[in-house]
């Protein structure tokens, strides 16, 4: 079945560690996003890559990097840098400007 | 820069009634595209609506239904009977033609349905 794929699904990293964040796709969408939701908080953007080999920041993406090698991947490592990682990590797809984004299940980060 | 507001951070409501989601949006594209969202406790969003910015008609599916006003810059949701299944937190997205592909989310009205 086509769909978007997150993995794990709870993640634990202890302060000062880097730690990588799986998305996988099998829509043969062009462009991937990731979201950062807090607590009873909207969905901010992290980074987003319209094309393989490109990205783009969002608006909080220090602290963070990713790479998008191929177009059915694109993960996120978390950096030591990011001051408050602990929150719910969503990774979604989309093809053409008038179609919706499909989501993971999300990854639920917390730092121990 | 686009921009998504949902001013109503949690409604709650008993069964039965009818409950308006508001959004308004901020763009300088004249061609974007609006969508709806529901995230129940699981956590995935789900889709529900998309419309785009020269189609101005309203929608209807069961007991939801859509009121886009370029008027206004609004794109609220409105359902109708409300059911303690609809519980769950509700998010309007844009993405404008010269954002790229940009997905814009607002800040989400969690929804609560007692029975």
């Amino acid at each position: 079945d086509g769909g978007i794929t997150q993995s794990p699904k709870y993640l634990f990293r202890k302060e000062g560690q880097n730690v990588t964040l799986s998305c996988e796709q099998n829509l043969n969408h062009d462009a991937m996003y990731w979201y950062r939701q807090d607590p009873g908080q909207g969905l901010r953007l992290i980074y987003y890559s319209q094309i393989v080999n490109d990205f783009q920041k969002g608006d909080i993406a220090e602290g963070y990097s990713v790479s998008r090698e191929k177009k059915e991947s694109f993960p996120l490592t978390v950096t030591s840098a990011q001051k408050n990682p602990t929150a719910f990590y969503l990774c979604a797809s989309k093809g053409q400007m008038n179609t919706e984004a499909f989501f993971g299940q999300g990854t639920r980060l917390t730092v121990v | 820069a686009q921009k998504v507001t949902q001013a109503q951070t949690e409604i709650s409501v008993v069964e039965k009634e009818d409950v308006t989601l508001d959004c308004v949006y901020e763009t300088r594209d004249t061609t974007y595209y609006l969508f709806w969202y529901k995230q129940p406790p699981s956590g995935e969003l789900v889709f529900l609506i998309r419309r785009n910015s020269f189609d101005e008609q309203n929608e209807i599916s069961g007991r939801y239904s859509w009121n886009f006003q370029k008027s206004t810059s609004s794109f609220n949701f409105t359902i109708t009977a409300s059911q303690v299944v609809d519980s769950a937190v509700y998010f309007c997205a844009l993405s404008g033609l010269n954002a790229g592909n940009m997905l814009t989310f607002g800040g989400g009205t969690r929804l609560m349905v007692k029975p």
